[in-house]
């Protein structure tokens, strides 16, 4: 299985941040890779797919890159709304693993 | 617009079965698209259960495999989950999604299955 690893699993910012999530995995899943958020009592609602693009009711402060490896998702200027917690993950191999989840909590 | 709805039992026995559907409106089932399970027990991550293509092809999470099967239903326009021999490790919400491209971009509200006698 290719692992997903999520830096930091929590981090506390301030409306107006920029934030930068990084994930890492076990082995190349070149461009398989997408972001999801996810609030409280809530299901995952899709953000980013295939490394950088936005689905189409994602704000633009939303962003996502990487290749390989190695993959960021940045928001560009933190919202109220944007409080909550985010996973990568993986869609290059069976099983389609997820990062363990970073917590973006009020500073 | 699409939505997705997952419906089954809240409360199963251990050793028991798990059946849970997915209803899929908005969309038809049978559009050439994948549709997928994914657990989250209490307080912890995301896990990926499995996916099933429109017409019946499956992947499975090697972990829940032997205990595992994915379904479709085209002319319900519904897709299913059956999981054998429940224990508490598989009290979780489960989700059902659609996938496009190369995420699931469409989720269910999600069902809590909680494994106790």
């Amino acid at each position: 299985d290719i692992q997903m690893t999520q830096s930091p699993s929590s981090l506390s910012a301030s409306v107006g941040d920029r934030v930068t999530i990084t994930c890492r995995a076990s082995q190349t899943i070149a461009n398989y890779l997408n972001w999801y958020q996810q609030k409280p009592g809530k299901a995952p609602k899709s953000l980013i797919f295939g490394v950088s693009n936005l689905q189409n009711w994602v704000p633009s402060r939303f962003s996502g890159s990487g290749s390989g490896t190695d993959f960021t998702l940045t928001i560009s200027s933190l919202q109220p709304e944007d409080f909550a917690t985010y996973y990568c993950q993986q869609s290059y191999s069976l099983p389609r693993t997820f990062g363990q989840g970073t917590t973006v909590e009020v500073k | 617009q699409v939505q997705l709805q997952e419906s089954g039992p809240g409360l199963v026995k251990p050793s028991g079965t798990l059946s849970l559907t997915c209803a899929v409106s908005g969309f038809s089932i049978g559009d050439n698209h994948w549709w997928g399970w994914v657990r989250q027990s209490p307080g912890k991550g995301l896990e990926w259960i499995g996916e099933t293509s429109h017409s019946g092809s499956t992947n499975y999470n090697p972990s829940l495999q032997s205990r595992l099967t994915i379904s479709v239903d085209t002319s319900k326009n519904h897709f299913s989950l059956h999981l054998t021999s429940l224990t508490a490790a598989d009290t979780a919400v489960y989700y059902c999604a659609r996938k496009m491209t190369f995420a699931f971009d469409i989720w269910g509200q999600g069902t809590v299955v909680t494994v106790s006698s």
